[in-house]
């Protein structure tokens, strides 16, 4: 598996941007690149992925750096609901797969 | 989108009992599902692969004669925590792949967890 790098903890306030990157260098030319996030005592929501190209939806915008070698999650207008754990996993297409979570990013908003 | 649901979301045992954990895939078909556990503060680990009609793919250090997987239809996967200690103490989360947002992407869709305590 993809080993990543992620900052322990950010801070935001309520209402403007956040990136939260993400440094997975030894990243598989095949894998995809996916988010998820985690709100206290729940399990892990699906956020964005992508491969190559930045992707957007209606959560986030995923840009992914031309060497795929980081990534930075983007949230455009954090607000309380966004505060979680944010992951970012390097997942096989193929079928042989398996999400390994790392430590994530602990994302606090401030009102 | 997809649901997993699990059950029970909170449970209680006294130790040296056993314990079942229910997952399902509700309105989709889950051929493959997969267990974590998650300690307080801690990331969430991967204790094993659960396939439809077939044995369960374990990680290591996972012992799998006391976290027995059953995965007897493509809706259902159950996690028996058995002869429970209170080391067992964590928040057990099963998730399902997604086919819905699959394109060519392996998506998971996750429980709610369920938090076991062991007296």
């Amino acid at each position: 598996d993809a080993k990543t790098t992620q900052p322990n903890s950010m801070e935001s306030n309520e209402e403007e941007p956040v990136h939260l990157p993400c440094n997975h260098s030894t990243i598989s030319g095949t894998d995809y690149i996916h988010w998820y996030r985690q709100l206290p005592s729940q399990g892990p929501e699906y956020v964005i992925h992508g491969l190559t190209s930045n992707v957007n939806n209606r959560m986030a915008s995923l840009a992914i750096a031309e060497d795929r070698k980081s990534s930075t999650l983007i949230l455009h207008r954090a607000t309380l609901r966004d505060a979680a754990v944010y992951y970012c996993i390097p997942t096989s297409g193929g079928s042989n797969y398996k999400l390994t979570f790392g430590k994530g990013t602990l994302l606090t908003v401030n009102p | 989108g997809a649901v997993v649901s699990q059950h029970p979301s909170r449970v209680i045992c006294k130790s040296g009992t056993s314990v079942k954990i229910e997952c399902r895939s509700l309105d989709f078909q889950a051929t493959t599902m997969f267990w974590y556990r998650q300690f307080p503060k801690k990331s969430l680990m991967l204790m094993a692969t659960s396939n439809e009609g077939s044995k369960a793919t374990y990680e290591q250090g996972v012992e799998k004669d006391k976290f027995l997987i059953n995965h007897a239809s493509l809706t259902l996967s159950t996690l028996t925590v058995t002869s429970a200690h209170p080391e067992d103490s964590s928040f057990y989360i099963c998730s399902a792949r997604d086919w819905g947002l699959a394109s060519g992407a392996n998506v998971l869709t996750f429980g709610a967890g369920s938090r076991l305590t062991v007296l």
